[in-house]
């Protein structure tokens, strides 16, 4: 079964700080993707990143960047300079391909990290 | 191109009753998933919708269920609510095939008392 462990449950930094957010993930599939995404107090899931499993090359996209590393199943995202406009709880997840015809079959998501950037 | 939009916003019931959920999905987008969402956890994979069919469950109870429309739409409902029940439901639409990511509504919040 697949399973996804975001340790951190709150991280508070200082604006300007670098935070890195850790996932950890399991799967007994080849064939997968894993994701972040944003969710202020609004409710809304704001996509940031997916990756899949073939491509182990890390990315960087402004301030944000992301580490995978498949021998230690773990798939960490570092904001460089925090911004208070980046507190929101951030959820790691990870998705199974489907090739009976649907879509991604479904997203297992970590607990999340509720991250608090003060000024 | 229009996001996925969810009603009702908020919605408070009484335990027992039966409650209807909707989603629009985005332009373009044929495939429709329901999350739940309790408080100070992550979205719970409900069931997901693609040519209007079932393709998938999660480990939700039969009286959670859902239907999808022609133009993709869909809707989520639950008989016999519980307590429990109270939650923020996340609606996600997304294209078959293309591997892209899902697209979230910004969900209903069910409080049942």
């Amino acid at each position: 079964a697949q399973k996804v462990t975001q340790a951190q449950t709150e991280i508070s930094v200082v604006e300007k700080e670098d935070v890195t957010l850790d996932c950890v993930y399991e799967t007994r599939d080849t064939t997968y993707y894993l994701f972040w995404y944003k969710q202020p107090p609004s409710g809304e899931l704001v996509f940031l990143i997916r990756r899949n499993s073939f491509d182990e090359q890390n990315e960087i996209s402004g301030r944000y960047s992301w580490n995978f590393q498949k021998s230690t199943s773990s798939f960490n995202f570092t904001i460089t300079a925090s911004q208070v406009v980046d507190s929101a709880v951030y959820f790691c997840a990870l998705s199974e391909l489907n090739n009976s015809g649907g879509s991604n079959y479904k997203l297992t998501f970590g607990k999340g990290t509720l991250l608090t950037v003060n000024p | 191109e229009t996001g996925v939009t969810q009603s009702p916003t908020h919605l408070i019931k009484t335990r027992g009753q039966q409650v209807t959920l909707r989603c629009s999905s985005q332009s373009g987008h044929n495939t429709v998933s329901w999350y739940q969402q309790a408080l100070g956890q992550g979205p719970q994979f409900i069931f997901q919708y693609y040519r209007e069919e079932e393709n998938g469950r999660g480990n939700f109870p039969p009286r959670f269920s859902g239907l999808q429309f022609p133009n993709y739409s869909s809707e989520l409902n639950v008989n016999a609510l519980e307590l429990d029940d109270s939650a923020l439901y996340l609606c996600a639409s997304s294209l078959t095939g293309t591997g892209h990511g899902y697209t979230f509504g910004s969900g209903t919040r069910l409080t049942v008392v």
